[in-house]
C-alpha cells in the first residue's frame, strides 16, 4: 500500500529538548515536504526537497532542520523546540514527474511544547 | 512570492445547496492552482488541480472549480452538497514549473447541516 508514514504520532516535550519526527514514504517519490498546521493560518510549507541531498526552505524554516540522506526518508528535527513550535505537522511526497497530481500525506504528528 | 487568499472562514449549508468557496492568488506569472480537503481527524486530499487548458476543472466527489486569470480566482463549486461534504478546504498555488514550493491558503471550513 502506498503510504507516507511520520512518527510519533502526538509528542509532548519541554522548551530546548531536542526531537526528530520521522517521515517515510514507500512510492520512491522524489519530491518531500514539511507543513505545519496552525489554526486560522492553514499550512505553511516548513522545508522541502527535491531528492537526496536537496533540500530548500519553505516560508517558515526558522526553528527547524531538516536531512535527505536517503529517498525514502526526510526527519524533521527541532533542536531547540520552543512553545510556539506547538502545532500540528503533515509530511508529504510526491513524484516529480506527476506533480502534486501524486502528492501523498501523511497522517500528521501533533506537537506540544511546553 | 505567491500568495492565496480565502476569505470565506467558515460557511454553513444546509443538505442539497449550492457551494462556491473563494480563491484568489497573488503571482504575476504562470501558476498551478490546487483545491485540497481534509475531513475531520484526517490528512489531506487532492480534490483537483488546474496545471493549463480547459479552465474549468472537474474533480472527485463531483466537486469543480474555474480559474479566471482576469481575476485571480481559482473558485471551487459543488451544485449540491451532502453532509459527508463537512470538512476543510485549501486552496493552494504553485507559481513556475520547476518551483516546487506550494503555498496554501489559510483553509475554509465547511459545515453542512442534514
Amino acid at each position: 500500500e502506498a503510504q507516507v508514514t511520520q512518527n510519533p504520532r502526538y509528542l509532548i516535550t519541554v522548551t530546548g529538548k531536542k526531537l526528530t519526527v520521522t517521515c517515510s514514504q514507500n512510492m520512491n517519490h522524489e519530491y518531500m515536504s514539511w507543513y505545519r498546521q496552525d489554526p486560522g493560518l492553514g499550512l505553511r510549507q516548513i522545508y522541502y526537497s527535491m531528492n537526496v541531498e536537496v533540500t530548500d526552505k519553505g516560508d517558515v524554516p526558522e526553528g527547524y532542520k531538516v536531512s535527505r540522506k536517503e529517498k525514502r526518508n526526510f526527519p524533521l528535527i527541532l533542536e531547540s523546540p520552543s512553545p510556539n513550535q506547538t502545532s500540528l505537522y503533515f509530511c508529504a511526497s510526491s513524484s516529480l514527474a506527476g506533480g502534486y497530481e501524486t502528492q501523498y500525506f501523511g497522517p500528521g504528528t501533533r506537537l506540544l511544547v511546553l | 512570492a505567491q500568495s492565496v487568499s480565502q476569505h470565506n472562514h467558515h460557511v454553513i449549508l444546509s443538505e442539497a445547496a449550492s457551494l462556491e468557496l473563494g480563491c484568489n492568488y497573488s503571482y504575476g506569472g504562470t501558476v498551478n492552482l490546487f483545491w485540497y480537503v481534509q475531513y475531520p481527524g484526517q490528512h489531506l486530499q487532492l480534490l483537483l488541480k488546474y496545471f493549463s487548458g480547459d479552465p474549468l476543472v472537474k474533480g472527485i466527489k463531483g466537486f469543480e472549480a474555474e480559474f479566471i486569470k482576469s481575476k485571480f480566482s481559482f473558485n471551487l463549486r459543488k451544485p449540491s452538497v451532502q453532509w459527508s461534504d463537512t470538512a476543510e478546504y485549501f486552496c493552494a498555488v504553485t507559481a513556475d514549473f520547476g518551483n516546487e514550493k506550494l503555498t496554501f491558503g489559510t483553509g475554509t471550513r465547511l459545515t453542512i447541516i442534514p
